[in-house]
C-alpha cells in the first residue's frame, strides 16, 4: 500500500528558532502534498497545498512567510516552521496524493511540535 | 454554516454493535467521499473511499453516500475494541480540489 512517511516524529524546540519537517511518500509518486495542523480534539485543518516543482498554496489566514513549504521532488515535501511560538505548538501532518488518484490522500504519522 | 458537519460524539457502543457513524454535507460538487481513522496521536487511515451515489462493502465496513441528501454513512458490524478511534468522513469535488474533512467522531467499543 502507499506509505507516507514524516520526520521527526516528535520535536520540542524553543521560542524564536526554526523548525524542519520532512515528508516523504515512499513507494509512489506525489505531484501533489498537502500539510495540515490539528489542535486537540479538533479537525484537520489544510494548510498549504504543494506542487512539485512550483510555489506552494497556502489557504487563507496561512502565514507563507512564517510556514515555508518546498516540494523539491516527487516524493518529498518539507515545511518549516519559521521564527516558531508557542501558539505554533500543534500536530502537523502531512499527505500525498498518488499521482493520477485525485482523490486518495495518503497520511504520514504526524509531527507533534512544542515550542517553549 | 460548515461546510461538512459531522458529530464529534463521543459514540459509545458494547462489543460487536453495529455502529452507525454519519455526515451531511452542504457542496453539491462534492463527488468522492472518504473515510478516515485515526488513532490518538496518529495521522489519519483511509478506511474507504466512494465515488458519487452508492454502497461500498469492505469487510465489516460499509459507506453510503445518498447525494440528493447530502448525507453519507460508514456503518461498522461487529465492532471490536480495536476500532475505538476518531472516525473523519471527507470530501471532496475532484479535479485535485482540496479535500474538506469534518471534525471526526469518537467512537469507544467497550468489551
Amino acid at each position: 500500500g502507499a506509505v507516507v512517511s514524516q520526520h521527526p516524529s516528535r520535536v520540542i524546540c524553543k521560542s524564536g528558532t526554526s523548525v524542519k519537517i520532512e515528508c516523504r511518500s515512499l513507494d509512489f509518486q506525489a505531484t501533489t502534498m498537502f500539510w495540515y495542523r490539528q489542535f486537540p480534539k479538533q479537525s484537520l485543518m489544510l494548510m498549504a497545498t504543494s506542487n512539485e516543482g512550483s510555489k506552494a498554496t497556502y489557504e487563507q489566514g496561512v502565514e507563507k512567510d512564517k510556514f515555508l513549504i518546498n516540494h523539491a521532488s516527487l516524493t518529498l515535501s518539507t515545511l518549516t516552521v519559521t521564527s516558531a511560538h508557542p501558539e505554533d505548538s500543534s500536530f502537523y501532518i502531512c499527505s500525498a496524493e498518488q499521482t493520477g488518484f485525485d482523490y486518495e490522500q495518503y497520511f504520514g504519522p504526524g509531527t507533534r511540535l512544542t515550542v517553549t | 454554516q460548515k461546510e461538512v458537519e459531522q458529530d464529534p460524539g463521543p459514540l459509545s457502543v458494547p462489543e460487536g454493535a453495529i455502529v452507525s457513524l454519519n455526515c451531511t454535507y452542504s457542496n453539491s460538487a462534492f463527488q468522492y467521499f472518504m473515510w478516515y481513522r485515526q488513532y490518538s496521536r496518529k495521522g489519519p487511515e483511509l478506511l474507504m473511499y466512494t465515488y458519487s451515489s452508492g454502497n461500498k462493502e469492505d469487510g465489516r465496513f460499509t459507506a453510503q453516500v445518498d447525494k440528493s441528501s447530502k448525507y453519507i454513512s460508514l456503518f461498522i458490524r461487529d465492532s471490536q475494541p480495536s476500532d475505538s478511534a476518531t472516525y473523519l468522513c471527507a470530501m471532496s469535488a475532484g479535479g485535485y480540489q482540496k479535500v474538506t474533512f469534518g471534525t471526526g467522531t469518537k467512537l469507544q467499543v467497550i468489551p
